[in-house]
Order: C-alpha cells, then structure tokens, then sequence
C-alpha cells in the first residue's frame, strides 16, 4: 500500500530556481520523513518532522507539514545539478512498516 | 562496516530458477526491512525483522518469497521459482530497534529474470 503521494510525478527547472514537492498521506502519522534516490542507488534520509512540528529547515531544504490537511512539502532552494533525483515522502504504518509514495523525479537544467 | 551492504549489487537469471539476495545491515541495528522497487515506482514493504524474528511479512507477495535473519545480523531474502515479474530492484535498509525514526538503505540488488 502506498500511504504517500507526491505531487508532481516529474519536475523539470533551471539551475538556481527553488523546487517544491508535495505530499499528501492518509492516517495519523507521528512523523514524515523525506528520502532522495539518485539514479541507480539507494535511498538517503534527508529530514524528518515530527507531528507537532510545523516547518523544519536543514541547509537548502524546508520541510512544512499541514496534519489538519495530511499535507507535506518540500522545498530545495537555488537548485545545483546536484540535486537531480527521485524525491520521497514516507510514513510509518505502524511502528513496523515505513510506506513510501511513489515519487518525484527532479531534473535540474543547467 | 559503516553501512548497509547488499550482494550481489545485479542478478541475472532465468525463469523458474531460485535467487538469493543478502543484507548486512548496519552494527548495532537490530530492525531490518527488505524492499522491492520497480522502475518509475516508491519502494514496496516487503518485510520486517526484528531481531531474528519476523515481526511483519504482510508484504511478501507469496510463498515463492521467504527471507531468514538466523543470527540477528546478516538477512537472506529468497526467492523461488522466480517469474518475469519479479524483476526489480530489492532495496535492504536497518535502524536502531523500536524507532520510528530513519532508515539507512543499502545500495540494493537489482534482479533480472530472462
């Protein structure tokens, strides 16, 4: 079961510009995590907010986080190359089975 | 080793034949996940194992799929039989026991059945 899904499926901007991704997630949570994929590799754990929390930053990253709309969204400010990859929300069913949506594909032009 | 390890990174096999998957997990971490990822897709629960029990299978897709953690450490996932469909990537990742915090994922092992 796919317990987030991400919106867009695929995102394509310039070098510089910010991209924003959304998540939208079913059941009560007691976090959202983000993960980033490059191509052909595993996942890598990027933030983590906590069900009362409303933002959180780590360096380009802002993560917001809207329970009364089982909303997320996630901003990568002055987009590099770099940052071309698959990003995923997730949420644990539980406390056994992390779910993951399905993903946005984010191309940065150069 | 500092991270999650997964051998063999690809896999190539025929139809019908039996496959196995393997995963060292992080030291310490005594939560391991196994994971199916196909092309274009989120990955895909397959199971979870807490210590070296099984604490959640209800992803494995059928029985032609079992995974085993004997000693509390290394995981194999096994797949018999294996079909067309099975191809794809099978992503291993652990955390500290009873958090609901990150995973740490390995690299995976892409499989191809022919």
């Amino acid at each position: 079961s796919q317990q987030g899904e991400e919106d867009p499926q695929a995102l394509s901007i310039q070098e510089g510009e910010n991209a924003t991704m959304n998540c939208s997630y079913k059941t009560s949570i007691n976090n959202l995590q983000w993960y980033r994929q490059n191509s052909g590799r595993g996942l890598v754990h990027l933030i983590l907010i906590r069900s009362n929390e409303r933002e959180k930053h780590s360096g380009r990253l802002r993560v917001t986080l809207d329970t009364s709309k089982k909303s997320s969204s996630l901003l990568i400010t002055a987009s590099r190359a770099a940052d071309t990859a698959s990003y995923f929300c997730a949420t644990w069913e539980g406390a056994q089975k992390l779910v993951f949506g399905q993903g946005t594909r984010l191309t940065i032009n150069p | 080793g500092a991270g999650v390890s997964q051998t063999p990174s690809n896999k190539v096999t025929e139809k019908g034949k039996y496959v196995e998957l393997r995963c060292d997990p992080i030291s310490g971490h005594t939560a391991l996940y196994w994971y199916r990822q196909s092309l274009g897709q989120g990955p895909e629960f397959l199971i979870y194992f807490q210590g070296t029990g099984a604490a959640d299978d209800s992803g494995l897709p059928n029985d032609r799929f079992f995974a085993v953690r004997p000693e509390g450490s290394v995981s194999t996932l096994k797949i018999q039989r294996t079909e067309r469909g099975d191809s794809a990537v099978y992503l291993c990742a652990s955390s500290l026991i009873g958090s609901t915090g990150e995973l740490f994922f390995g690299e995976g092992s892409r499989l191809t059945v022919l």
